[in-house]
């Protein structure tokens, strides 16, 4: 148990219709990213947050968006669903200590959306 | 991010040593090799990373070759627990981690 909870841990959504999926980040940790993984592929980045603002974004398009709340929990919102988006999304915390970061992020389980 | 390369796959006898390579050899110096594996359906879970030393902890040792273009994680006595897919990642601390295709180890009885 890494102490990164997501949720929901399934979902099933409609093409063309928006979702939010929620991450609460292991405690003390200041910095929440999000991955997508196809089936079959290792995770890819899609954004990082640090102090509720984003500071690194992957080759994603502005239909995927986040948002980080000042106890440093997140979410992933996606709009106008397509059949590709579906995929597992992972959510990873870690600590920036002001000079440094730790170096290791903490996964959690991930939430498996699937678009029909 | 420097690129990695891990072989698609390798079997391992139960109770044996894993060794898992990867090439690394566009790493720059501010660049960390972490490895990370992912059992079927799960989230990516941390093994170990280094630097330019090689490093041990309790699941596994990472050996990095002197010029810290290549690299073997070493599972000392492979479990059937252990099977999962295994990335190595290079990257400087704080930064995104950019997963390759991994290599796929199957722990056999």
């Amino acid at each position: 148990e890494t102490g990164v909870t997501q949720s929901p841990t399934h979902l099933i959504k409609t093409r063309g219709q928006q979702v939010t999926l929620r991450c609460s980040s292991q405690s003390g940790h200041n910095t929440v990213s999000w991955y997508q993984q196809a089936l079959g592929q290792g995770p890819q980045f899609i954004f990082q947050y640090y102090r509720e603002e984003e500071n690194g974004r992957g080759n994603f398009p502005p239909r995927f968006s986040g948002l980080q709340f000042p106890n440093y929990s997140s979410e992933l919102n996606v709009n106008a669903l397509e059949l590709d988006d579906s995929a597992l999304y992972l959510c990873a915390s870690r600590q920036y200590r002001g000079r440094e970061w730790d170096t290791e992020a903490f996964f959690g389980q991930g939430t498996r959306l699937t678009v029909v | 991010d420097a690129k990695t390369t891990q072989p698609p796959s390798m079997d391992c006898a139960e109770g044996r040593a894993a060794n898992l390579p990867c090439n690394h050899s566009t790493i720059s110096g501010n660049e960390y090799v972490y490895w990370y594996r992912q059992i079927h359906s799960q989230g990516p879970q941390y093994i170990i990373h280094g630097l330019k030393n090689n490093e041990t902890n309790e699941m596994a040792s990472l050996i990095i070759t002197e010029d810290r273009k290549s690299s073997t994680l070493i599972l000392p006595h492979a479990t059937l627990r252990d099977t999962a897919v295994y990335y190595c990642i290079v990257t400087a601390a704080g930064n995104k981690l950019t997963f390759g295709g991994g290599t796929r180890v199957l722990v056999k009885p």
